[in-house]
């Protein structure tokens, strides 16, 4: 099966800060990575993906990084806000299939 | 409101007695998806559904089915539900066309199995 893992499994950030979460995966064959953000008693929501064969993508205050040498893909949250808290789970899309890691509990402190 | 519902959102059964839970979508979407979520484990993908009639086995099948009748609908069935099938279940949905990645989840359903 799929392996999908993260470095650490909680992050605390001053507010203004950046932050930086990390992922590593395991599939060569994946064709996009994925971070879902999964607030308290809520269904995960959509952040940003990259297709493979990118290495860097930019979206409103986030920035993935995809590094496939080492299979490690990283997210960026500039200026974190404490609406940034939340569990954040990268994921690997293999086909039509979709393999999560095991996710990261942001906490921002104000 | 573009949204993907869960029915029950709160479920609390004994062992062998079947239970549906029900997933509906008001996007026109494609693919539908079914995920359990377990503390440690992250989320987990039980089957798919890349359109009407047309299902797949995900991560971990064993013990539930699926049907796809209708493009709105992908109900999840636990025939004879066991304790290790307590969790945080999550039914998804988005559009079929690349990537796929871009999947809108709905507020989930906590089983528990005694």
């Amino acid at each position: 099966g799929e392996s999908v893992g993260l470095h650490l499994p909680t992050l605390s950030v001053q507010e203004g800060d950046n932050s930086i979460i990390n992922c590593a995966y395991s599939n060569s064959a994946s064709d996009y990575f994925i971070w879902y953000k999964q607030e308290s008693g809520k269904g995960p929501q959509f952040i940003i993906d990259i297709r493979s064969n990118m290495d860097k993508r930019q979206g409103q205050r986030v920035t993935v990084l995809l590094n496939k040498t080492v299979k490690h893909l990283s997210l960026q949250i500039a200026a974190t806000q404490p609406g940034d808290s939340a569990v954040y789970f990268c994921a690997e899309k293999t086909g039509n299939q979709f393999y999560f890691g095991t996710g990261t509990s942001l906490t921002v402190i104000p | 409101e573009a949204q993907v519902t869960q029915n029950p959102r709160y479920l609390i059964t004994v062992t062998g007695k079947k239970l549906t839970v029900t997933c509906s979508q008001n996007m026109n979407h494609e693919y539908m998806s079914w995920y359990r979520q377990d503390p440690g484990l992250g989320l987990r993908q039980i089957y798919y559904s890349m359109n009407v009639e047309v299902t797949d086995k995900g991560d971990v099948p064993e013990g539930y089915k699926v049907s796809r009748k209708e493009k709105r609908n992908f109900p999840l069935i636990l025939e004879s539900p066991s304790p290790n099938q307590t969790s945080l279940y999550f039914c998804a949905s988005t559009i079929a066309g690349a990537p796929l990645s871009q999947q809108f989840f709905g507020p989930g359903t906590r089983l528990t199995v005694l």
